[in-house]
């Protein structure tokens, strides 16, 4: 089946600690995307990838750092310099750039700080 | 920064009812909208995605647009149980630094109760 896999679901991070998280597509779709989710808070965009190489900032890129090698991976490093790191994060893909098709979500990570 | 405002309730109905969801955006320049429906702890699902003024019906969910008014709502008709969730409104930009990424509202709280 197709669909965007995320791993771990559950994470946890040590103070000053750097963690990754997996994000895997096999819907051959072009854009990529990262977002945070805060309890009773809607999604706000960390960073996102319309084409293989090349990736920009959203609206809270700083603390986090990505890379596009692939077409297929988008992973997202949480480094010790974002403060507040526990939340909800969510993978999206979409066919192409532009966002005209929606959005398709992995099943999350859900990322504590212990 | 281009805006997306949802009432974040909790709405409640009883089983059997039409629910309506609410959602205004900032900008005239937009060009797609969706509504996802996303339950507690997990990630959200695409149920409706709509383009053009007017309604759109999808059995017992109707999304309707108004460009003019910057107005976009959801009616769930004969409401279940099972439609408990959080109702994410999301808006892609035609234009400028938002271009090509989804903005998404707070988010509304339904609970249908029997």
């Amino acid at each position: 089946d197709g669909g965007i896999t995320q791993s771990p679901k559950y994470l946890f991070r040590k103070e000053g600690q750097n963690v990754t998280l997996s994000c895997e597509q096999n819907l051959n779709h072009d854009a990529m995307y990262w977002y945070r989710q805060d309890p009773g808070q809607g999604l706000r965009l960390i960073y996102y990838s319309q084409i293989v190489n090349d990736f920009q900032k959203g609206d809270i890129a700083e603390g986090y750092s990505v890379s596009r090698e692939k077409k297929e991976s988008f992973p997202l490093t949480v480094t010790s310099a974002q403060k507040n790191p526990t939340a909800f994060y969510l993978c999206a893909s979409s066919i192409r750039a532009g966002g005209d098709y929606g959005y398709t979500f992995g099943s999350g990570t859900r990322l504590t700080v212990v | 920064q281009k805006e997306v405002e949802q009432n974040s309730g909790p709405l409640s109905v009883p089983e059997g009812a039409i629910a309506s969801l609410n959602c205004t955006y900032s900008d005239r320049v937009s060009q797609s909208f969706f509504w996802y429906r996303q339950y507690s702890g997990k990630s959200p699902e695409l149920i409706m995605s709509i383009y053009s003024n007017g309604d759109k019906e999808d059995g017992r969910f109707t999304a309707q647009l108004n460009k003019a008014s910057q107005y976009v709502s959801l009616l769930i008709r004969d409401s279940q149980p099972s439609d408990s969730a959080t109702y994410l409104c999301a808006v892609n930009w035609n234009g400028g630094t938002s271009y090509g990424k989804l903005t998404f509202g707070q988010g509304t709280i339904l609970t249908v109760h029997p």
